[in-house]
This record gives structure tokens, sequence and C-alpha cells, in this order.
């Protein structure tokens, strides 16, 4: 257990609409990073907060966007969904400074 | 740009053998650490073990170690005396500060099966 926790656990979502995914911090981890895994592949890194600033995005678009709290808490929103965006979403939290990254369970999100 | 590289997509094993996943990495950094998880089917990420490159001792832990060969690029996973919960996926990442985030680069993944 990683004390990291996501919500929802599953999604089903159809194409067009909007979607929020929450993560929670474990305590003292001030930086929270969203990595989105489609079938079959490794994590892709979408973006990184920290104190409540975007701190780097991979090659994802601007539609993928996110919110960092001052619990450390975070979501990651995602406009207009697409077929494609069906995959895992997970958040990873750590403390800046520090190699290792804790995971949450995911979201599952299919897109219909 | 740094990129990590599995090159078995499924791996069998034995109970109670030995297995080695391989892992390849490519990066301009000095200084870099390399990661291996563990993904059930449930989809959490686990953390095995960390390698860091100055790290003169391969790492351990427990029945998992790390053939690190930094001249190779390589950073192999050994996992030994394998038992019937290590079935899974395993992903090889690097950290990465490229950008300004810390992040990690992973690979593609093994899927890893072991038959009673």
């Amino acid at each position: 257990e990683t004390g990291v926790t996501q919500s929802p656990t599953h999604l089903i979502k159809t194409r067009g609409q909007q979607v929020t995914l929450r993560c929670s911090s474990q305590s003292g981890h001030n930086t929270v990073s969203w990595y989105q895994q489609a079938l079959g592949q490794g994590p892709q890194f979408i973006f990184q907060y920290y104190r409540e600033e975007e701190n780097g995005r991979g090659n994802f678009p601007p539609r993928f966007s996110g919110l960092q709290f001052p619990n450390y808490s975070s979501e990651l929103n995602v406009n207009a969904l697409e077929l494609d965006d069906s995959a895992l979403y997970l958040c990873a939290t750590l403390r800046r400074g520090y190699n290792e990254q804790f995971f949450g369970p995911g979201t599952r999100l299919t897109v219909l | 740009a740094q990129k990590i590289t599995q090159t078995q997509p499924g791996m069998f094993v034995q109970e109670k053998e030995a297995v080695t996943l391989d892992c390849t990495y490519d990066t301009s950094d000095q200084s870099y650490g390399l990661f291996w998880y563990k993904q059930p089917s449930s989809g959490e990420m686990i953390f095995l073990i960390y390698q860091g490159s100055y790290d003169e001792q391969n790492a351990t832990e427990g029945r998992y170690s790390l053939n690190f060969q930094k001249a190779r690029k390589s950073a192999n996973l050994v996992i030994s005396a394998s038992q019937l919960g290590d079935s899974a996926m395993y992903f090889c990442a690097m950290f990465s500060t490229q950008g300004g985030s810390e992040k990690l680069v992973f690979g593609k993944g093994t899927k890893l099966t072991v038959n009673p």
C-alpha cells in the first residue's frame, strides 16, 4: 500500500464528454504526476504539478488539464473525450528531489 | 531524449526457477536512476528495485536483483525462486528531469507467467 488513492476506480463515458479524475497524495509528497497507460503499453507521462502549478508536460494536447490543491491532492480533467483516451490513468506522488514515485491504483476510463 | 527498451513481450518460467527480464536504456545524462515496477492485473504499479547510475554495487531487494551493466546500458531484473504470485507485467523505467519535471520514462513491459 502506497497511501495514494484514486477515484473513481472505473468510469465509462461517451465521446465528446468531459471527465475528472482524482488523486490523493501521500503525506509529505508535494509533487504529483499523471500517466496514461493504453492497453498493452507502458505508462506515458501526461504532466506534473508542484506547488499547485504545472511543472512539465508530456506529448498531450491542451484538452488534458490538471489542478493541484493546497493539501497536494490533484485532479486530471479531460475535455472532448476521444475513443483513444480509453486507458488506465495513474497518478504518482513524490517528494521533490527524491527519485521514488508512489503510484495509486489507477482509474480505468472507457470511452464509447 | 531518454528511451527504455524491453525486447521480451512475454516470458515463461517454472515455479522455483530464476528468470531474467531484459532492459536496455538510452540517455545522455551522466546521472540517472533506473527502476523496475511490477503491475498485476489490478493495475497498481508496485515498486521493486532501484539502481542509481553511480551506485557501485548492483541493487538487491529480497528475491529481486538488478544486473546493472553501465557500459552496455543494460539494467536487467533477475527474479530468483519464482513464485506463482510473480505472474504479472514488469516495467523498466528511467528517472528523468528533462524539461524541469521529475518523471519516469517507461518501457513497453514484459509479461511474466510462472507455471506450477
